[in-house]
């Protein structure tokens, strides 16, 4: 499809293992960007990538999460150690570059419960 | 840091009235968002602003730039069911997309 595509859409795993989640961004946006969504919240800022590179690794809420981007598209977050208050949706976004004036667009996000 | 006081939390109105929601914070902002989250699905931009002022439509939706650059407007006219979710407005600072700043989003059920 045309738009930011994220798997898995759901994610069910025990406290202490690790999870990787994928995001497909839109064909030829350079940018992308990963936001955490607990449940009724707005939307906390994760990480950002500008090609492969993170400018902006500020919002990681602590060593156990990190995330890569290879080829200038595909990137996966992963969290390790997962504790029960990673619960939440992660959201996926891209836009078509790093400066100013545009506008991301979003992914369905993967629902991870951490049982 | 920055955060963006959004309002009201929620909404509960008839069919057919208008709509006005509003996001203020003590920062300036060189862009304000308006998004729409639907359940189960990630927000689709509604309006994008990028000068203070700026009054923009987007069908039934109307959005502004507030002068002092701290605060922006939604409003919908003529609400129909299919306005129900949450909407989010969001702020970014500088030149640089690396981070938006997101509101704690509004809410709106209505009534057929």
């Amino acid at each position: 499809g045309a738009g930011v595509s994220q798997s898995p859409s759901n994610k069910v795993t025990e406290k202490g293992k690790d999870v990787e989640l994928r995001c497909d961004p839109i064909s030829g946006h350079t940018a992308l960007y990963w936001y955490r969504q607990s449940l009724g919240q707005g939307l906390e800022f994760l990480i950002y990538f500008q090609g492969n590179s993170a400018p902006d690794k500020s919002g990681l809420p602590s060593d156990r999460f990190s995330a890569e981007r290879t080829g200038g598209s595909v990137s996966t977050l992963t969290i390790q150690r997962t504790q029960q208050e990673d619960s939440a949706v992660y959201l996926c976004a891209s836009s078509l570059g790093g400066t100013g004036n545009q506008p991301q667009h979003f992914g369905d996000g993967t629902r991870l419960s951490i049982l | 840091g920055q955060q963006l006081n959004q309002s009201p939390q929620s909404m509960f109105i008839q069919e057919g009235e208008d709509v006005s929601m509003n996001c203020t914070s003590s920062s300036i902002f060189n862009t304000w968002l308006w998004y729409k989250q639907d359940p189960g699905e990630g927000p689709v931009l509604l309006i994008a602003l990028y000068k203070a002022g700026e009054l923009t439509s987007n069908g039934r939706l109307t959005a502004q730039f507030g002068i002092t650059r701290k605060d922006s407007f939604l409003n919908i006219s003529a609400s129909i069911p299919s306005d129900v979710g949450i909407y989010f407005c969001a702020g970014q600072v500088g030149s640089s997309a690396s981070k938006i700043i997101f509101g704690s989003g509004t809410r709106l059920s209505i009534r057929p």
